[in-house]
């Protein structure tokens, strides 16, 4: 099993659209979980992070299921502006001390008028 | 902007040659990390640096070297060069060394012919 994995769809919305998507990791003893970003030929931006059971900010909503050892991101209201690859990123997933970001392949989704 | 600078933007190289890539970190950052992002795939971490020294290394084979200076720039070396290599090579700095929220640096882009 992959330390991190994501669907990659791509997953093409229309505006004012509702989506979410999946993640899922394998260390059960992870802690923080995050969601970057990423631009087309750009750099990953730290969008989201997730230390309990979720987080929201204004239409982006993380939740956390331990027992299930899943993640997920829900947006809301898609805008033209949130077409990008969505990475999920679990520090340390293998176990390690230092800060290894490991990460998912990413999940591509386009948002059309 | 994370203020982490990266150069060069884009390099072209043959198989079996050598490429030093430059990161300058973000301002009171003292810890750099090194990912390789293969096309349609999520950043692979490579190795991250604390302090001027190694402080954890992702599975990368030994001729991916790097350095850490006192200003806390970086650099990563890449000797005899392979095809697979091609790649976006991302920057990321953070505060601390175990922190998953890290800055990155817009890439650089290798092209191994």
């Amino acid at each position: 099993r992959k330390e991190v994995e994501q669907d990659p769809g791509p997953f093409n919305v229309p505006e004012g659209a509702t989506v979410a998507f999946n993640c899922t990791y394998s260390n059960s003893a992870s802690q923080s979980f995050f969601w970057y970003r990423q631009d087309c030929r750009k750099e990953p931006k730290l969008l989201m992070s997730v230390y309990s059971s979720g987080n929201e900010d204004g239409r982006f909503t993380a939740q956390l299921n331990r027992a299930s050892q899943y993640i997920s991101l829900l947006i809301r209201d898609s805008k033209l502006s949130d077409s990008a690859t969505y990475l999920c990123v679990v520090p340390n997933a293998g176990g390690t001390s230092y800060g290894k970001l490991t990460f998912g392949q990413g999940t591509i989704l386009t948002v059309h008028p | 902007e994370t203020g982490v600078t990266q150069s060069p933007t884009h390099l072209i190289k043959t198989r079996g040659q050598q490429v030093t890539l430059r990161c300058s970190s973000q301002s009171g950052h003292n810890t750099v990390s090194w990912y390789q992002q293969a096309l349609g795939q999520g950043p692979q971490f490579i190795f991250q640096y604390y302090r001027e020294e190694e402080n954890g290394r992702g599975n990368f084979p030994p001729r991916f070297s790097g350095l850490q200076f006192p200003n806390y720039s970086s650099e990563l070396n890449v000797n005899a060069l392979e095809l697979d290599d091609s790649a976006l090579y991302l920057c990321a700095s953070s505060l601390e060394r175990s922190s998953g929220e890290q800055f990155f640096g817009p890439g650089t882009r290798l092209t191994v012919l």
